[in-house]
């Protein structure tokens, strides 16, 4: 049971580089989340997608952008990595509404985590 | 929009003693509310979730939470405190979409011997 599956585990970058965090989920979940976590603080959302197609920005997307091709791949992409990107970065998934009860509160899965650093 | 605020950044007790860690929110809609837990340097464990179906909430590890629609709270609650315990938690709400996922700051659980 793989879950969600993040990519790469740690990563350090310069200042004005780019790079693309990977997420895979082989739940078929439609929704999925990218956060990120700063030392700490809670989860900001950066964005989410509720299917295939579809992206919204969550609270904090300045400097971000993803794209959700299929079901199971959800990548974010920083194109000029600045120090207060440095963070840890969670993406999860959860099943949105099926129109069963307690579809809305179905829980999310996180993946380990990527912990970025910018200098 | 939906917000969530975790009244308290530490709580301390002693090992047995109860827990009370504090958690308003704000919904347009019919809130989805959750708690998880974070221990250090680990990942994400749901400790139990409000599904409208009755106001007390049990989870896992003993804890429980009480949706308080009055007062837009869902506060977590232990009667006794294990040195396990010790971690972050954090109240995290949905809209009635399921869409947007809020965090709170969380609230960092120390447990003295």
């Amino acid at each position: 049971n793989a879950g969600v599956t993040q990519t790469p585990k740690f990563r350090i970058l310069k200042i004005g580089q780019s790079m693309t965090l990977q997420c895979t989920q082989d739940m078929n979940h439609n929704y999925m989340y990218w956060y990120r976590q700063d030392p700490g603080m809670g989860l900001k959302l950066i964005y989410y997608s509720v299917g295939a197609g579809i992206t919204d920005k969550g609270e904090v997307p300045n400097g971000y952008n993803v794209s959700r091709s299929t079901t199971e791949d959800f990548p974010l992409r920083l194109e000029l990595a600045a120090p207060s990107q440095t963070s840890v970065y969670f993406c999860a998934s959860r099943q949105g509404p099926t129109g069963g009860s307690g579809s809305y509160n179905s829980p999310l899965h996180f993946g380990n985590g990527t912990r970025l650093t910018v200098t | 929009a939906q917000s969530v605020t975790q009244l308290d950044s530490h709580v301390s007790v002693s090992e047995g003693t109860p827990v009370l860690l504090r958690c308003n929110y704000s919904s347009s809609y019919s809130p989805s509310l959750f708690w998880y837990v974070q221990h250090p340097n680990k990942g994400l464990q749901l400790l139990l979730k409000y599904t409208s179906a009755a106001t007390l909430v049990k989870g896992i590890n003993g804890f429980e939470a009480e949706f308080k629609k009055s007062e837009t709270s869902f506060h977590l609650t232990k009667p006794s405190a294990h040195m396990s315990d010790a971690a972050e938690y954090f109240c995290v709400v949905s809209d009635g979409g399921g869409f947007k996922t809020i965090f709170g700051a969380g609230t960092r659980l120390f447990v003295k011997a």
